[in-house]
């Protein structure tokens, strides 16, 4: 099956940037979403086709494509956006959504 | 922004059958597919399937066809039925609806607060 592979960790000071990448043979051919995920709670959207932010989230998050790799950046990296972060993406050949590996994020 | 509340057992015996149902509030059903996720403990996120307010479905193919998806647009409500549920089955699972154009391009914009199912004796 599909799959889509994320880092499992990745630290980052106060204030630096964040970044988390997301690979799968086809991530360039079809749209990548990220999420935020905080323990105990439900996944939230922060990006949407590839580099979109829904309404609500911060311009701190970024996305971008290239290749077969998703990255998804947070700039100025704050206490709160300690979480676990999932890509999305599509499996083209069972035709239907397939989520990463997952990355926790901490802030040092 | 829609809502979305799971309710169901929290505690389920293997070999038996689990229902879950979601409440969506705020918005129509005719809005959106409305979608199941799981997630086992420690682990990460597995889609279910999807149910539109029509009643057509599509499932996870890699997952075996255990799970039944409906609807109740009179109740603002869609379930999920898993059956022969093992501990392996044990997860949260979560309600979700979808934004996008659909397929390739479907993203999860709105969740349930996830129900935590345990599969035991």
């Amino acid at each position: 099956s599909y799959v889509l592979t994320q880092p499992p960790s990745v630290s980052v000071a106060p204030g630096k940037t964040a970044r988390i990448t997301c690979g799968g043979n086809y991530i360039g051919s079809k749209s990548v979403h990220w999420y935020q995920q905080k323990p105990g709670q439900a996944p939230v959207l922060v990006i949407y086709y590839d580099s979109d932010r829904p309404s609500g989230i911060p311009e701190r998050f970024s996305g971008s494509k290239s290749g077969n790799t998703a990255t998804l950046a947070i700039s100025r990296v704050e206490a709160g956006d300690e979480a676990d972060y999932y890509c999305q993406g599509w499996d083209v050949i069972s035709d239907h959504p397939v989520f990463g590996t997952g990355t926790k994020v901490t802030v040092l | 922004q829609v809502q979305l509340q799971e309710s169901g057992p929290g505690l389920v015996k293997p070999s038996e059958t689990l229902s879950l149902t979601c409440t969506v509030s705020g918005g129509s059903m005719s809005d959106s597919y409305w979608n199941w996720i799981r997630q086992p403990p420690g682990e990460g996120l597995e889609w279910i399937g999807y149910i539109y307010y029509s009643g057509s479905t599509n499932y996870n193919p890699s997952l075996r066809s255990r799970f039944t998806i409906s609807v109740d647009t009179s109740k603002n409500q869609f379930s999920l039925k898993l059956s022969s549920v093992t501990a392996a089955d044990t997860a949260v699972y979560y309600c979700a609806s979808r934004g996008g154009i659909g397929g390739s391009g479907s993203y999860y914009n709105s969740w349930g607060q996830g129900l935590l199912v345990t599969v035991s004796s």
